[in-house]
C-alpha cells in the first residue's frame, strides 16, 4: 500500500497569497497517477488535478500541480476567497487507492 | 451530464449490515469509460477508499475492509451498491459514491461524486 503524507497540516494565508501544498508518497506512483481534490465543509470533494499536473475540466489556471520523484506539489498562485478549503492528494496508480490526510488552507 | 445519488438507511445497529445504493443518471453504468467507486469519510477525518467496480463486475477492495465489503452492479437499474457487514461505531461516516473516468484503460481520477450520505452506527 502506498502511503501519502501531506504537509503542512494547516496553512494560514491571506487572499492573494500563494499556497504551496506538499504530498509525499512512500514509493513510486505508477505513471504519475496522482490526483488533488478540494473539499469544502458539507460538500463532496472536487477533482482539481489528475496525472500529477493536468487540470480537470473547469478548474482555474491558478491551480497547478507538479512532481519530483515521489514528491508532489499543488500550487495555488493567488488565493481567492473560495479557495479556502481542505485539499487531499490521492494515488490511483495501484490498488488499494489511498488518500493523504489532507491540508487545510485557512484564512489568516 | 453524469450524476450520482446515494441512498440508504442513515442509522444502522452494531453488528448489522450497512447497505447503500448509488443511482447513476445522465449516463449508463455499462459504460466502458468508468469505474464505480465507494469512498467514506469519518467525522473530522480524511477520505478512505472502500472499493471500486467495473460494469463487468470486476472488483477491487480496500484490504482493511475486504472481509466485510461487497460492491455490486445492477445494470437493469443503472445502480451500484455497497454492503458492509458486522458494522461498529468505527464505520460511522459520510459515504460517497464516485465515478473514475477511464479512457483506453488509463484512469483520470474521480471526476463525478455524489453528495454523500451520512451513516451512523448506533444501537
Amino acid at each position: 500500500e502506498i502511503v501519502l503524507t501531506q504537509s503542512p497540516g494547516t496553512l494560514s494565508l491571506s487572499p492573494g497569497e500563494r499556497a504551496t501544498l506538499s504530498c509525499r508518497a512512500s514509493q513510486s506512483i505508477s505513471s504519475s497517477y496522482l490526483a488533488w481534490y478540494q473539499q469544502k465543509p458539507g460538500q463532496a470533494p472536487r477533482l482539481l488535478i489528475y496525472g500529477a499536473s493536468s487540470r480537470a475540466t473547469g478548474i482555474p489556471d491558478r491551480f497547478s500541480g507538479s512532481e519530483s520523484g515521489t514528491d508532489f506539489t499543488l500550487t495555488i498562485s493567488r488565493l481567492e476567497p473560495e479557495d479556502f478549503a481542505v485539499y487531499y492528494c490521492q494515488q490511483y496508480g495501484s490498488f488499494p487507492y489511498t488518500f493523504g490526510q489532507g491540508t487545510k488552507v485557512e484564512i489568516k | 451530464q453524469l450524476q450520482l445519488q446515494e441512498s440508504g438507511p442513515g442509522l444502522v445497529k452494531p453488528s448489522e449490515t450497512l447497505s447503500l445504493t448509488c443511482t447513476v443518471s445522465g449516463g449508463t453504468i455499462s459504460s466502458s469509460h468508468y469505474y464505480w467507486v465507494w469512498i467514506r469519510q469519518p467525522p473530522g477525518k480524511a477520505l478512505e477508499w472502500i472499493g471500486s467496480i467495473y460494469y463487468t463486475g470486476g472488483t477491487y477492495y480496500n484490504p482493511s475492509l475486504k472481509s466485510r465489503v461487497t460492491i455490486s452492479v445492477d445494470r437493469s437499474k443503472n445502480q451500484f451498491s455497497l454492503r458492509l457487514s458486522a458494522v461498529t461505531a468505527a464505520d460511522t461516516a459520510v459515504y460517497y459514491c464516485a465515478a473514475e473516468w477511464r479512457d483506453f484503460g488509463r484512469p483520470y481520477g474521480m471526476d463525478v461524486w455524489g453528495h454523500g450520505t451520512t451513516v451512523t452506527v448506533s444501537s
